[in-house]
């Protein structure tokens, strides 16, 4: 099946720092990236989607200034957490959708915020 | 809007027995999709099955069927033969249409010896 990239897997920062997650589509071309976050023992909660080469569409309640989406390709697209908080700190998965209508997520990124 | 909602929190089952995992649902979009993901420890989300709210048959894969119950605005998971490696997270997510995929709040099913 078709395989989605997400870079870092794991990353460990200081409070107030910037980190950015990569998403990647390997062998097809995603026109929609989906975002989600997940806390510990909880779902996986939808924090926004973005289309190639346009802005991002945010979940209410997900500050967009803070959380900063690019979908500059067809097969990439990037999510930085600008001023990072310990409660930041949570699993961030992306998926992909290509034109065919199939989806498939990356494997996580865990951010550790000190 | 739309709900997915699962009830259970956890399940247990014994190794080599069938096992319904639920969910129900509530959209008011005729075109919908049904899916379910296992997640385990390490995080990857897992596809296991897909229903189609056209779909006339409820779908199987392998040792994984859908019990589709669109009336009653249910897709129940059913594992048979359970196995030690299935315990994990079980989610159930709902797509209307070519919109964003909505998850449940998850099951963990754990699978005993």
């Amino acid at each position: 099946g078709a395989v989605v990239s997400q870079h870092p897997s794991w990353v460990i920062c200081k409070s107030g720092t910037s980190v950015k997650i990569e998403c990647r589509s390997l062998d097809f071309q995603a026109t929609t990236m989906f975002w989600y976050r997940q806390f510990p023992k909880q779902s996986l909660m939808l924090m926004a989607t973005s289309n190639e080469g346009s802005k991002a569409t945010y979940e209410q309640g997900v500050e967009k200034d803070k959380f900063l989406i690019n979908h500059a390709s067809l097969t990439l697209s990037t999510l930085t957490v600008t001023s990072a908080h310990p409660e930041d700190s949570s699993f961030y998965i992306c998926s992909a959708r290509g034109y065919n209508g199939e989806q498939f997520f990356g494997p996580g990124t865990r951010l550790t915020v000190l | 809007a739309q709900k997915i909602t699962q009830t259970q929190p956890g399940m247990f089952v014994q190794e080599k027995e069938a096992v319904t995992l639920d969910c129900t649902y509530d959209t008011s979009d005729p075109s919908y999709g049904l899916f379910w993901y296992k997640q385990p420890s390490s995080g990857e989300m897992i596809f296991l099955i897909y229903q189609g709210s056209y779909d006339q048959q409820n779908a199987t894969e392998g040792r994984y069927s859908l019990n589709f119950q669109k009336a009653r605005k249910s897709a129940n998971l059913v594992i048979s033969a359970s196995q030690l490696g299935d315990s994990a997270m079980y989610f159930c997510a709902l797509r209307r249409g070519n919109n964003d995929m909505r998850f449940g709040a998850g099951t963990r099913l754990t699978v005993k010896p």
